[in-house]
């Protein structure tokens, strides 16, 4: 069976400090990638997806990045954060063709 | 484009007795659409998804929706309401990789 494992669960950080964070996923091959941002109260907005290795679509233009160094590798970065990056991050895989997507537990950034 | 409205940013019921959660959708084709739960500081997992299939669609938990093309809405529902339904609820509708977010509707079950 398919996991999708994401950390940390839990990040506060200082305005201007970096980010990284980071998606997994396994039991499956060549899945598609997603990270979404959930701010407080609001529903969820699309920030980046992948297709495949080194292929990455960004929806929402921002001071955040994402990189797929691997296979079922996801990783989420920002070298200089913001109080607005503030938000819990979703990281997300379907299978390629599918439209069902799966959710991995999250990451809670808090910004200070 | 599409877009989806859940007409309800919250709703409250007693246990026991049934629910229904809102969905309308806007788009031009045909979209798959979800229904996805998310309890506190948790992903989200899906509940059911609908695609053209049938027009009710039965879920985990006890969840269905109908789909009703005439009315462009997805509306979920459960006959009875449990305290662990109590949660945030997100209609969803998709094409490909285009995946819309309704606002979500937060549930209270009330004892």
């Amino acid at each position: 069976s398919q996991t999708i494992h994401q950390w940390p669960a839990t990040l506060v950080q200082p305005v201007g400090s970096p980010l990284s964070l980071e998606c997994t996923v396994e039991g499956t091959s060549n899945p598609n990638l997603y990270w979404y941002r959930q701010a407080a109260g609001r529903g969820l907005q699309l920030l980046f997806y992948s297709v495949g290795i080194g292929q990455i679509s960004s929806e929402v233009p921002q001071n955040l990045s994402a990189s797929r160094p691997q296979d079922r590798q996801f990783i989420l970065s920002s070298k200089k954060l913001l109080l607005s990056d503030s938000g819990f991050y979703l990281c997300a895989w379907s299978w390629q063709g599918n439209d069902e997507q799966y959710f991995g537990p999250g990451t809670r950034l808090t910004v200070t | 484009a599409q877009s989806v409205t859940q007409l309800d940013s919250h709703v409250s019921v007693s246990e026991g007795t049934p629910v229904l959660l809102r969905c309308n959708y806007s788009s031009s084709y045909s979209p798959s659409l979800f229904w996805y739960v998310q309890h506190p500081n948790k992903g989200l997992q899906l509940l059911l998804k609908y695609t053209s299939a049938a027009t009710l669609v039965k879920g985990i938990n006890g969840f269905e929706a109908e789909f009703k093309k005439s009315e462009t809405s997805f509306h979920l529902t459960k006959p009875s309401a449990h305290m662990s339904d109590a949660a945030e609820y997100f209609c969803v509708a998709a094409r490909g990789q285009n995946f819309v977010f309704g606002p979500g509707t937060r549930l209270s079950v009330l004892p």
